[in-house]
Protein backbone atom coordinates (compact mmCIF):
# COMPACT_ATOMS: atom_id res chain seq x y z
CA UNK A 1 0.00 0.00 0.00
CA UNK A 2 1.38 3.46 -0.75
CA UNK A 3 -0.55 4.67 2.23
CA UNK A 4 -1.39 8.69 1.69
CA UNK A 5 -0.15 10.26 -1.10
CA UNK A 6 -0.06 14.11 -2.20
CA UNK A 7 0.86 16.03 -4.74
CA UNK A 8 2.69 18.33 -5.98
CA UNK A 9 5.74 18.31 -3.00
CA UNK A 10 6.07 22.33 -3.50
CA UNK A 11 4.28 24.86 -5.13
CA UNK A 12 5.13 29.02 -4.69
CA UNK A 13 1.96 30.38 -6.27
CA UNK A 14 1.16 34.38 -7.04
CA UNK A 15 -0.99 35.98 -5.06
CA UNK A 16 -4.38 35.64 -6.44
CA UNK A 17 -3.78 32.61 -8.37
CA UNK A 18 -5.90 29.24 -7.58
CA UNK A 19 -4.86 26.03 -7.36
CA UNK A 20 -5.83 22.42 -6.08
CA UNK A 21 -3.79 20.16 -3.98
CA UNK A 22 -4.42 16.57 -4.33
CA UNK A 23 -4.90 13.55 -1.86
CA UNK A 24 -5.58 10.33 -2.65
CA UNK A 25 -5.54 6.96 0.29
CA UNK A 26 -5.36 3.32 -0.51
CA UNK A 27 -6.74 2.13 2.87
CA UNK A 28 -10.15 2.13 2.10
CA UNK A 29 -10.63 4.72 4.79
CA UNK A 30 -13.69 6.53 4.99
CA UNK A 31 -12.54 9.68 7.07
CA UNK A 32 -9.88 12.18 5.62
CA UNK A 33 -8.55 15.55 6.55
CA UNK A 34 -6.83 18.31 5.34
CA UNK A 35 -4.32 20.09 7.98
CA UNK A 36 -2.25 23.26 7.97
CA UNK A 37 0.92 23.28 9.98
CA UNK A 38 2.57 26.33 10.70
CA UNK A 39 6.36 26.87 13.19
CA UNK A 40 5.17 26.56 16.53
CA UNK A 41 1.11 26.50 16.28
CA UNK A 42 0.77 22.62 15.73
CA UNK A 43 -1.74 21.59 13.41
CA UNK A 44 -4.87 23.07 12.37
CA UNK A 45 -8.03 21.22 10.94
CA UNK A 46 -9.22 23.30 7.37
CA UNK A 47 -11.70 20.34 6.35
CA UNK A 48 -13.11 16.68 6.63
CA UNK A 49 -14.72 14.33 5.42
CA UNK A 50 -16.67 11.37 6.82
CA UNK A 51 -17.06 9.94 3.15
CA UNK A 52 -18.19 10.20 0.03
CA UNK A 53 -20.47 13.40 -0.59
CA UNK A 54 -19.49 14.51 2.93
CA UNK A 55 -17.43 17.16 4.02
CA UNK A 56 -17.62 19.42 6.88
CA UNK A 57 -15.72 22.90 8.36
CA UNK A 58 -12.62 22.30 10.46
CA UNK A 59 -11.14 25.16 12.34
CA UNK A 60 -9.58 27.32 10.06
CA UNK A 61 -11.98 26.58 6.92
CA UNK A 62 -12.10 30.34 5.29
CA UNK A 63 -10.29 30.56 2.10
CA UNK A 64 -10.63 26.94 0.78
CA UNK A 65 -12.56 24.31 -0.53
CA UNK A 66 -12.72 20.91 -0.79
CA UNK A 67 -14.83 18.08 -2.66
CA UNK A 68 -14.83 14.49 -1.41
CA UNK A 69 -16.40 12.35 -4.70
CA UNK A 70 -15.13 8.79 -4.06
CA UNK A 71 -13.37 7.07 -1.09
CA UNK A 72 -9.61 7.43 -2.75
CA UNK A 73 -9.66 10.76 -2.80
CA UNK A 74 -10.08 14.46 -1.09
CA UNK A 75 -8.76 17.23 -3.15
CA UNK A 76 -8.20 20.89 -1.31
CA UNK A 77 -8.93 23.70 -3.18
CA UNK A 78 -7.33 27.42 -3.21
CA UNK A 79 -9.05 30.12 -5.36
CA UNK A 80 -7.70 33.47 -4.24
CA UNK A 81 -4.28 32.49 -3.11
CA UNK A 82 -3.33 34.87 -0.38
CA UNK A 83 0.08 35.41 1.57
CA UNK A 84 -1.67 33.66 4.51
CA UNK A 85 -2.03 31.13 2.94
CA UNK A 86 2.18 30.46 3.06
CA UNK A 87 1.90 26.91 5.13
CA UNK A 88 2.42 23.03 4.87
CA UNK A 89 -0.48 21.24 3.94
CA UNK A 90 -0.78 17.35 4.98
CA UNK A 91 -3.69 15.19 4.27
CA UNK A 92 -4.76 12.68 6.72
CA UNK A 93 -7.11 9.30 6.41
CA UNK A 94 -8.55 7.00 9.10
CA UNK A 95 -10.92 4.10 9.38
CA UNK A 96 -13.92 4.68 11.81
CA UNK A 97 -15.34 1.34 13.07
CA UNK A 98 -15.45 -1.18 14.83
CA UNK A 99 -14.39 0.06 17.64
CA UNK A 100 -11.19 1.57 16.77
CA UNK A 101 -9.24 4.56 18.18
CA UNK A 102 -9.36 6.64 14.65
CA UNK A 103 -5.63 6.86 14.37
CA UNK A 104 -5.20 9.07 11.53
CA UNK A 105 -2.49 8.22 8.72
CA UNK A 106 -0.41 10.99 7.32
CA UNK A 107 1.15 12.01 3.89
CA UNK A 108 4.35 13.22 3.45
CA UNK A 109 3.00 17.19 2.86
CA UNK A 110 2.96 19.97 0.52
CA UNK A 111 5.14 23.05 0.97
CA UNK A 112 3.19 26.24 -0.51
CA UNK A 113 4.52 29.55 -0.93
CA UNK A 114 2.11 32.62 -1.64
CA UNK A 115 4.05 35.87 -3.01
CA UNK B 1 -14.66 20.34 24.62
CA UNK B 2 -11.39 18.58 24.32
CA UNK B 3 -7.74 19.97 24.17
CA UNK B 4 -4.09 18.90 24.69
CA UNK B 5 -1.13 21.15 26.02
CA UNK B 6 2.56 19.84 25.43
CA UNK B 7 5.21 22.00 28.16
CA UNK B 8 7.98 22.85 26.45
CA UNK B 9 8.18 23.85 22.44
CA UNK B 10 12.02 22.90 22.76
CA UNK B 11 13.59 20.45 24.84
CA UNK B 12 17.73 18.70 24.41
CA UNK B 13 18.61 16.01 26.13
CA UNK B 14 22.52 14.06 25.69
CA UNK B 15 22.41 11.07 23.40
CA UNK B 16 21.70 7.89 25.98
CA UNK B 17 19.93 10.23 28.50
CA UNK B 18 16.07 10.10 29.59
CA UNK B 19 13.87 11.57 26.72
CA UNK B 20 10.84 13.34 28.47
CA UNK B 21 8.09 14.96 26.84
CA UNK B 22 5.27 16.42 28.86
CA UNK B 23 1.59 16.12 27.28
CA UNK B 24 -1.49 17.20 29.37
CA UNK B 25 -5.07 16.86 27.86
CA UNK B 26 -8.38 18.01 29.23
CA UNK B 27 -11.17 15.84 28.24
CA UNK B 28 -14.71 15.22 29.94
CA UNK B 29 -14.95 11.99 28.41
CA UNK B 30 -12.46 8.70 28.65
CA UNK B 31 -9.81 9.86 26.23
CA UNK B 32 -8.47 8.51 22.81
CA UNK B 33 -4.38 9.81 23.19
CA UNK B 34 -1.98 9.67 20.84
CA UNK B 35 1.70 10.86 20.15
CA UNK B 36 2.96 11.36 16.69
CA UNK B 37 6.70 11.91 15.57
CA UNK B 38 7.61 14.54 12.68
CA UNK B 39 10.98 13.84 11.15
CA UNK B 40 11.94 17.07 9.26
CA UNK B 41 10.55 17.50 5.78
CA UNK B 42 7.96 14.57 6.32
CA UNK B 43 4.80 13.88 7.49
CA UNK B 44 3.77 13.20 11.15
CA UNK B 45 3.95 9.20 11.99
CA UNK B 46 2.08 7.73 14.77
CA UNK B 47 4.69 6.87 17.63
CA UNK B 48 1.84 5.43 20.26
CA UNK B 49 -1.94 5.45 21.15
CA UNK B 50 -4.12 4.94 24.61
CA UNK B 51 -7.41 4.01 24.16
CA UNK B 52 -8.57 1.97 27.33
CA UNK B 53 -7.10 -0.75 29.66
CA UNK B 54 -3.38 -0.77 30.38
CA UNK B 55 -2.03 2.24 30.92
CA UNK B 56 1.67 1.99 29.94
CA UNK B 57 1.59 1.77 26.04
CA UNK B 58 4.21 0.99 24.30
CA UNK B 59 5.28 2.33 20.99
CA UNK B 60 7.68 2.21 18.35
CA UNK B 61 11.72 3.05 18.38
CA UNK B 62 11.61 2.02 21.95
CA UNK B 63 9.01 5.19 23.01
CA UNK B 64 6.21 4.64 25.42
CA UNK B 65 3.51 6.89 27.44
CA UNK B 66 1.91 6.28 30.80
CA UNK B 67 -2.04 7.59 30.75
CA UNK B 68 -2.20 9.04 34.07
CA UNK B 69 -6.04 9.82 34.39
CA UNK B 70 -5.95 11.82 38.39
CA UNK B 71 -2.87 14.00 36.84
CA UNK B 72 -4.42 14.03 33.22
CA UNK B 73 -1.21 13.74 31.68
CA UNK B 74 0.15 11.29 28.98
CA UNK B 75 4.05 11.94 29.07
CA UNK B 76 6.22 10.29 26.28
CA UNK B 77 9.40 8.29 27.55
CA UNK B 78 12.56 6.73 26.09
CA UNK B 79 15.26 5.32 28.71
CA UNK B 80 18.20 6.04 26.15
CA UNK B 81 18.01 8.68 23.45
CA UNK B 82 19.70 8.37 20.28
CA UNK B 83 20.70 10.79 17.55
CA UNK B 84 18.02 9.63 15.36
CA UNK B 85 15.24 10.49 18.17
CA UNK B 86 15.77 14.54 16.97
CA UNK B 87 12.47 15.04 15.23
CA UNK B 88 9.20 17.09 16.51
CA UNK B 89 7.08 15.08 18.90
CA UNK B 90 3.16 16.41 18.79
CA UNK B 91 0.44 15.03 21.31
CA UNK B 92 -3.21 14.38 20.36
CA UNK B 93 -6.79 13.71 21.71
CA UNK B 94 -9.48 12.21 20.04
CA UNK B 95 -12.81 14.27 19.76
CA UNK B 96 -16.34 12.96 20.30
CA UNK B 97 -19.74 14.23 19.68
CA UNK B 98 -20.50 15.99 16.43
CA UNK B 99 -16.89 15.91 14.80
CA UNK B 100 -16.15 12.23 16.57
CA UNK B 101 -12.93 10.98 15.07
CA UNK B 102 -11.19 14.20 14.80
CA UNK B 103 -8.18 14.85 16.72
CA UNK B 104 -6.47 17.61 18.59
CA UNK B 105 -2.81 18.53 18.40
CA UNK B 106 -0.98 20.13 20.72
CA UNK B 107 1.92 22.70 19.44
CA UNK B 108 4.54 20.56 19.34
CA UNK B 109 7.83 20.04 21.34
CA UNK B 110 11.01 19.87 19.52
CA UNK B 111 13.43 17.30 20.42
CA UNK B 112 17.37 17.95 20.15
CA UNK B 113 19.59 15.30 20.88
CA UNK B 114 23.54 16.55 21.76
CA UNK B 115 26.14 13.70 21.20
Amino acid sequence: NAGVTQTPKFRILKIGQSMTLQCTQDMNHNYMYWYRQDPGMGLKLIYYSVGAGITDKGEVPNGYNVSRSTTEDFPLRLELAAPSQTSVYFCASSFSGGGGAYEQYFGPGTRLTVT
Amino acid sequence: AQSVTQLGSHVSVSEGALVLLRCNYSSSVPPYLFWYVQYPNQGLQLLLKYTTGATLVKGINGFEAEFKKSETSFHLTKPSAHMSDAAEYFCAVRTYGGSQGNLIFGKGTKLSVKP
